[in-house]
């Protein structure tokens, strides 16, 4: 079935250290994607998307790239600020079928000191 | 306008008790799911409404657990016999159905069986 595997936390990065955030994803035909965030505290709101292949996702300077070739969706900052300490979710909404099923990875949870 | 609202925000019950959480979804919305967000875990699925079709239930941990979701908006999910193990925030979210679309995440019910 559908799912969504990211790398593992917790991630601990020093403040303006360049982040990477794994995640592929296994679906049949042609899925959305998606990065959630869930700050300390509050609850999920979206951070980015992208429907299609090649699409990037873009937003808070963090981004995306859709790559249908090696079924990734890989979350980049160039630059963590302290406020990026979170947990980031990615998941996928699984299309070809009747519903618009949402499934979320296990979760990154990301810590930026000074 | 407003978003999704969930209610009680604490909940702390005896083991055994029956409890209901309620959600209210964004007024338009036809896609409706309930998640369970253990300390420190990533989400479990628990179940999802869209629209008329029948629900999919297929995340329920247990026979105690049901919901519904009356005149497509409001949803009640109840847990019977609650057990420690039930402990955790159960977050709602809802979305426009369409494919793609993201969803919109409630603030969250923290349950605490004793």
């Amino acid at each position: 079935g559908d799912s969504v595997t990211q790398m593992e936390g917790p991630v601990t990065l020093s403040e303006e250290a360049f982040l990477t955030i794994n995640c592929t994803y296994t679906a049949t035909g042609y899925p959305s994607l998606f990065w959630y965030v869930q700050y300390p505290g509050e609850g999920l709101q979206l951070l980015l998307k992208a429907t299609k292949a090649d699409d990037k996702g873009s937003n808070k300077g963090f981004e995306a790239t859709y790559r249908k070739e090696t079924t990734s969706f890989h979350l980049e900052k160039g630059s963590v600020q302290v406020s990026d300490s979170a947990v980031y979710f990615c998941a996928l909404s699984a299309l070809g079928t009747s519903y618009d099923k949402v499934i979320f990875g296990p979760g990154t949870s990301l810590s930026v000191i000074p | 306008g407003a978003g999704v609202s969930q209610s009680p925000s604490n909940k702390v019950t005896e083991k055994g008790k029956d409890v209901e959480l309620r959600c209210d979804p964004i007024s338009g919305h036809t896609a409706l799911y309930w998640y369970r967000q253990s300390l420190g875990q990533g989400l479990e699925f628990l179940i999802y409404f869209q629209g008329n079709s029948a629900p999919d239930k297929s995340g329920l941990p247990s026979d105690r657990f049901s919901a519904e979701r009356t005149g497509g908006s409001v949803s009640t999910l109840t847990i019977q016999r609650t057990q420690q193990e039930d402990s955790a925030v159960y977050l709602c979210a809802s979305s426009p159905g369409t494919s793609g679309s993201e969803q919109y995440f409630g603030p969250g019910t923290r349950l605490t069986v004793t």
